[in-house]
């Protein structure tokens, strides 16, 4: 039982790439959700999903997109990498928030 | 609108002392509140919940929160910290009953143990 796993842990992208987080959970788990920590600022709400197939702005979505196509699985999309997108991103599943061990990524 | 104030980003406690981090909020609506810990290079882990039964939570790791309706405060509290016990802690609220269950974080305050 592995909870929830993100993958990869460690990116470093250029601007302009783009890239694609999973969030994987292994609790069938309705609610899904994708955050960013930085510096000061705790963690913000990027986008999340209360179910297959659905999916839902957060607080910051802009320059994300996300698909939830299996009920397991979680996805973030980056179309166009910025500097400003460089931060922790951490992925959480269920109403009492099972947290991923994060992904660190660079955008230079 | 929702929103958590976590009152000093830094706490300096040494070994054996009170721990005490404050956290107020901000609901329209019955809250739910949360504490989670975190520590370096991990993810997020939930040390307590109130969820509108007992306003006293008694967490993981032998720390409780109170929560006080009057006071709009949420604070953690350990009686005798630990060495362990240095990590960066983010106080949470969420809607009662909300159909999203979306969390809104605070900025979190990073706690150290003197030796």
């Amino acid at each position: 039982n592995a909870g929830v796993t993100q993958t990869p842990k460690f990116r470093v992208l250029k601007t302009g790439q783009s890239m694609t987080l999973l969030c994987a959970q292994d609790m069938n788990h309705e609610y899904m959700y994708w955050y960013r920590q930085d510096p000061g600022m705790g963690l913000r709400l990027i986008h999340y999903s209360v179910g297959e197939g659905t999916t839902a702005k957060g607080e910051v979505p802009d320059g994300y997109n996300v698909s939830r196509l299996k009920k397991q699985n979680f996805l973030l999309g980056l179309e166009s990498a910025a500097p400003s997108q460089t931060s922790v991103y951490f992925c959480a599943s269920g109403s009492s928030y099972t947290f991923g061990s994060g992904t660190r990524l660079t955008v230079v | 609108a929702q929103s958590v104030t976590q009152l000093g980003s830094h706490v300096s406690v040494s070994e054996g002392a009170l721990v005490l981090l404050r956290c107020n909020y901000s609901s329209s609506v019955p809250p739910y509140l949360f504490w989670y810990v975190q520590y370096p290079n991990q993810g997020l882990q939930l040390l307590l919940k109130y969820t509108s039964a007992a306003t006293l939570v008694k967490g993981i790791n032998g720390f409780e929160a109170e929560f006080k309706k009057s006071e709009t405060s949420f604070h953690l509290t350990k009686p005798s910290a630990h060495m362990s016990d240095a990590a960066e802690y983010f106080c949470a609220v969420s809607r009662y009953g909300g159909a999203t269950n979306k969390l809104i974080f605070g900025t979190g305050t990073l706690l150290a143990v003197q030796p």
